[in-house]
């Protein structure tokens, strides 16, 4: 069965890095058939795609996140991560890891979610 | 990016009822359009993807239609477990961005 979990600090200070680490078990994050993926949501508010990658590396992320992010992967551990450098108030939510499927390269349908892992950002 | 607007932004309905939910893409994605069901402090799930295919083990009253730009989600006969946030997103080119969310009430 498969699962997905996320760990890390539930509490970040301003300015510095948020990281999160996705541990998946019940499927290999080296298949060829996925890509892996980061969601947030703020309290409240919507759903807004971070960033994915592929078990060999290629990343993508969400541009209006400025390069702050970084997405990468360790697939002897099964485990992929998250960075977010330089956090403020406006990155507190919800972080969801997933798993992302689709056809060729368009890998965004999203069809398992993690139960997601509160961070909070704090001055 | 692309811009997904979703209508209603929340939505009252009896159980029974059949309720259809909205959805345009500011550019064309052909059918990439994906549907996710939230319920409260819970991972949203997917319902539908590329427009109006049934993930698995999802029931039958929820149906999906549309391509290019608009799109619909409906729920036919509407049970208690239904209401819930709906949101749509398209897969066509990433950022791979969610609509607003259709919040369901009863």
């Amino acid at each position: 069965q498969l699962q997905l979990q996320e760990s890390g600090p539930g509490l970040v200070k301003s300015s510095e890095t948020l990281s999160l680490t996705c541990t998946v078990s019940g499927d290999s994050i080296s298949s060829s058939s996925y890509y892996w993926g980061w969601i947030r949501q703020p309290p409240g508010k919507g759903l807004e795609w971070i960033g994915s990658i592929y078990y060999r590396g290629s990343t993508y992320h969400n541009p209006s996140l400025k390069n702050r992010v970084t997405i990468s992967v360790d697939t002897s551990k099964n485990q992929f991560f998250l960075k977010l450098s330089s956090v403020t108030a406006a990155d507190t939510a919800i972080y969801y890891c997933a798993r992302l499927t689709g056809i060729a390269a368009r890998r965004g349908i999203i069809d398992f979610w993690g139960q997601g892992t509160r961070v909070t950002v704090s001055s | 990016d692309i811009q997904m607007t979703q209508s209603p932004s929340s939505l009252s309905a009896s159980v029974g009822d059949r309720v259809t939910i909205t959805c345009r893409a500011s550019q064309y994605i052909g059918t990439y359009l994906n549907w996710y069901q939230q319920k409260p402090g819970k991972a949203p799930d997917l319902l539908i993807y590329t427009a109006s295919n049934l993930h698995i083990g999802v029931s039958s009253r929820f149906s999906g239609g549309g391509s290019e730009t608009d799109f619909t989600l409906t729920i036919s006969g509407l049970q208690p477990e239904d209401f819930a946030t709906y949101y749509c997103q398209q897969s066509y080119s990433p950022p791979y961005t969610f609509g607003q969310g259709t919040n369901l009430e009863i």
